[in-house]
């Protein structure tokens, strides 16, 4: 069956700092990719999303992510992290038809110290 | 913008009442979602339809049904409630045009069954 595990429940990055969150999944085929954020009290926000063509992904508010096969990982990455990014990060794979029905990971929650 | 909005943000039930929880798109969406979303779970799909009066069951459909007369309209109904289906609750749309469509979330119900 299909899975989603990322590994960190919460991660501490100092304003400035660059961040990497985890991702490993588990799908047969090749994986419909999503990476979700959550802001308090906000409904969740697609950052980006990878089904195939560059393993190098650009998201919306300077975020990326990278797939690679081998190591059945999609991280997202920020080069400088800012205050406002503090959130719940939600990793998923969609599956079934349209790859609409999504399977999501128990999310990361980052918390920005000044 | 895509607008998801969800008739409350909070509600609080008595064991074995009948619940409805309402969730309005205004972007002409063909698919509509409900997630049940618990802290350390992440994310679970409850139900999905993919067109009027069509649904599909989702990963977790116990205990609840759903109601779609409407394009724009997704209703989630649980039948009678229960303290595990304390949660919050996330609708979501999108459209059908390819795979793996944007799913837009609406800012959520926090229901508590007392």
């Amino acid at each position: 069956a299909q899975s989603v595990t990322q590994p960190d429940i919460h991660i501490t990055v100092s304003e400035g700092a660059s961040l990497e969150l985890r991702c490993n999944y588990s799908y047969g085929a090749t994986p419909y990719l999503f990476w979700y954020v959550q802001s308090p009290g906000q409904g969740l926000q697609l950052l980006l999303k990878y089904f195939s063509g560059d393993t190098l992904v650009q998201g919306i508010k300077g975020f990326e992510a990278e797939f690679k096969r081998s190591q059945s990982s999609f991280n997202l990455r920020k080069p400088s992290v800012h205050w406002s990014d503090a959130a719940e990060y939600f990793c998923a794979v969609g599956r079934g038809t349209g790859f609409q029905k999504l399977v999501f990971g128990t999310g990361t929650r980052l918390l920005v110290s000044p | 913008d895509v607008k998801v909005t969800q008739s409350s943000r909070y509600l609080v039930k008595r064991t074995g009442e009948k619940v409805f929880l309402e969730c309005v798109q205004d972007m002409d969406h063909e698919n509509m979602f409900w997630y049940r979303q618990d802290p350390g779970l992440g994310l679970r799909l409850i139900y999905f339809s993919y067109d009027v009066k069509m649904k599909e069951k989702g990963d977790i459909p116990e205990g609840y049904s759903v109601s779609r007369e409407k394009k724009e309209r997704f209703s989630l109904i649980l039948e009678s409630a229960s303290t595990n289906q304390t949660s919050m609750y996330l609708c979501a749309s999108s459209s059908r045009t390819g795979n793996a469509d944007t799913q837009y979330f609406g800012p959520g119900t926090r229901l508590t069954v007392l």
